[in-house]
């Protein structure tokens, strides 16, 4: 079955920078591109971006735009969403997801920016 | 711009069913949409990929109380014979030239 694995949680100070895995397991990596979702506490879902991962294409939500970076590891099937200058307001739960449509979602990753 | 409209909040009694809609901006209307659950305390849930046409493909092991269905920019989620664990939250998603896009969420209460 299709599983995504994700990295465990951080505690970040403001400015600081975060990296966040996730590594695919039950399907062709190359197949499906990974798409990065994100959840401030009591709010909603936040599309970050998404990474392609036949050829590392990436597009990427404008307000996040010189912040974030998606790479992806096709020897290990993982997919990395880095975010830097980190604010209070990053705090969140990081998901990442199979495909444009997120059929399938990691556990999620709970990044606190706190001084 | 592309944006996606939820109600932010429904109500339904056990047993019951219960449709939930979400409304494509003008100029969108031929958008295909994805739902997706998320129960208290949970990450979300693919439920379904729905069509401009009504056409739907679920993910694996949704039950069939679970059905989408399109009517112009409206694309809408009905949840038949409601169980408790149907109290969740409930996000429409769609995808436009590169950019994804996620309604503010629906909160479904099971009364």
């Amino acid at each position: 079955q299709v599983q995504l694995v994700q990295s465990g949680a951080e505690v970040k100070k403001p400015g600081a920078s975060v990296k966040v895995s996730c590594k695919a397991s039950g399907y062709t990596f190359t197949s499906y591109g990974i798409s990065w979702v994100r959840q401030a506490p009591g709010q909603g879902l936040e599309w970050m971006g998404w990474i392609s991962a036949y050829n590392g294409n990436t597009n990427y939500a404008q307000k996040l735009q010189g912040r974030v970076t998606m790479t992806t590891d096709t020897s290990t099937s993982t997919a990395y969403m880095e975010l830097r200058s980190l604010r209070s307001d990053d705090t969140a739960v990081y998901y990442c997801a199979r495909g444009n449509w997120n059929k399938d979602w990691g556990q999620g990753t709970l990044v606190t920016v706190s001084s | 711009q592309l944006v996606l409209t939820q109600s932010p909040s429904a109500s339904a009694s056990l047993g019951a069913s219960v449709k939930l809609t979400c409304t494509l901006s003008s100029g969108h209307s031929s958008y295909a949409i994805a739902w997706h659950q998320q129960q208290p305390e949970k990450g979300p849930r693919y439920l379904m990929k729905l069509n401009s046409d009504g056409s739907h493909s679920k993910g694996d092991g949704i039950p069939d109380r679970f059905s989408g269905s399109s009517s112009g920019a409206e694309r809408y989620l009905t949840i038949s014979s409601l169980q408790s664990e149907d109290e969740a939250d409930y996000y429409c998603q769609t995808w436009g030239t590169g950019i994804g896009v996620f309604g503010g969420g629906t909160k479904l209460t099971v009364l």
